[in-house]
């Protein structure tokens, strides 16, 4: 059903840098439609992380950025803490169905 | 504090209609500034965007084409609330259920408030 494809995991030690990347095609990403980011502790509901391909709302720490280029876009976590261990997901808009689709995920384990 | 407050059976009948509600507090269903959205995840499905209803100067009602023939969100300016009804529902419809807001950026919307979500199994 996701349009988007991400990589289903990614692990990294305390302090290290992990990228998750998010592919899309012509329709979505490389049509333009911006890309949003979202977290999702165990549990508990997405939440907001980057809107816009790089923003950070408020409360957000600047450990988390986004970059999009193409068709794909990318969310990195700089000096990755235990707290961060999550699913990942990216959102963006399709003009071929015509509505918003959601990436297929990715789990970050902190090692 | 802007809250969405979710309500509605957890359990639905095969080929019966799937009703939740969304209630708004520090917001108004009405804004011209945000969008009412249904999203459901599940284990097979991920997640998926079902549809929106948002105000600007006139109601708009936008769904996802997967669900188009079977779904109607509506707005509750009385109650301040929206809603989702999902027709003719299967097993493959069992998922949790999330209301959210979306703000609008660039091209394309966000969401940027949800739900705690509702988890609705489809079963007889």
């Amino acid at each position: 059903q996701s349009v988007l494809t991400q990589p289903p995991s990614v692990s990294g030690a305390p302090g290290q840098r992990v990228t998750i990347s998010c592919t899309g095609s012509t329709s979505n990403i490389g049509a333009n439609y911006d890309v949003h980011w979202y977290q999702q502790l165990p549990g508990t509901a997405p939440k907001l992380l980057i809107y816009g391909n790089s923003n950070r709302p408020s409360g957000v720490p600047d450990r988390f950025s986004g970059s999009k280029s193409g068709t794909s876009a990318s969310l990195a976590i700089t000096g990755l803490q235990a707290e961060d261990e999550a699913d990942y997901y990216c959102q963006s808009y399709d003009n071929s169905l015509t509505g918003y689709v959601f990436g297929t995920g990715t789990k970050v384990t902190v090692l | 504090q802007v809250q969405l407050e979710q309500s509605g059976p957890g359990l639905v009948e095969p080929s019966q209609t799937l009703s939740l509600t969304c209630a708004i507090s520090g917001d108004s269903v009405s804004s011209n500034s945000g969008a009412w959205n249904w999203i459901r995840q599940s284990p097979s499905r991920g997640l998926e965007w079902l549809g929106r209803t948002y105000y600007k100067s006139k109601w708009y009602h936008h769904y996802a084409v997967s669900v188009k023939s079977r779904i109607t969100i509506n707005p509750d300016t009385s109650k301040n609330q929206f809603s989702l009804q999902l027709n003719s529902v299967t097993p493959e419809d069992t998922a949790v259920y999330y209301c959210v807001r979306g703000g609008e950026w660039g091209l394309g919307w966000y969401f940027d408030l949800w739900g705690r979500g509702t988890l609705v199994t489809v079963s007889s």
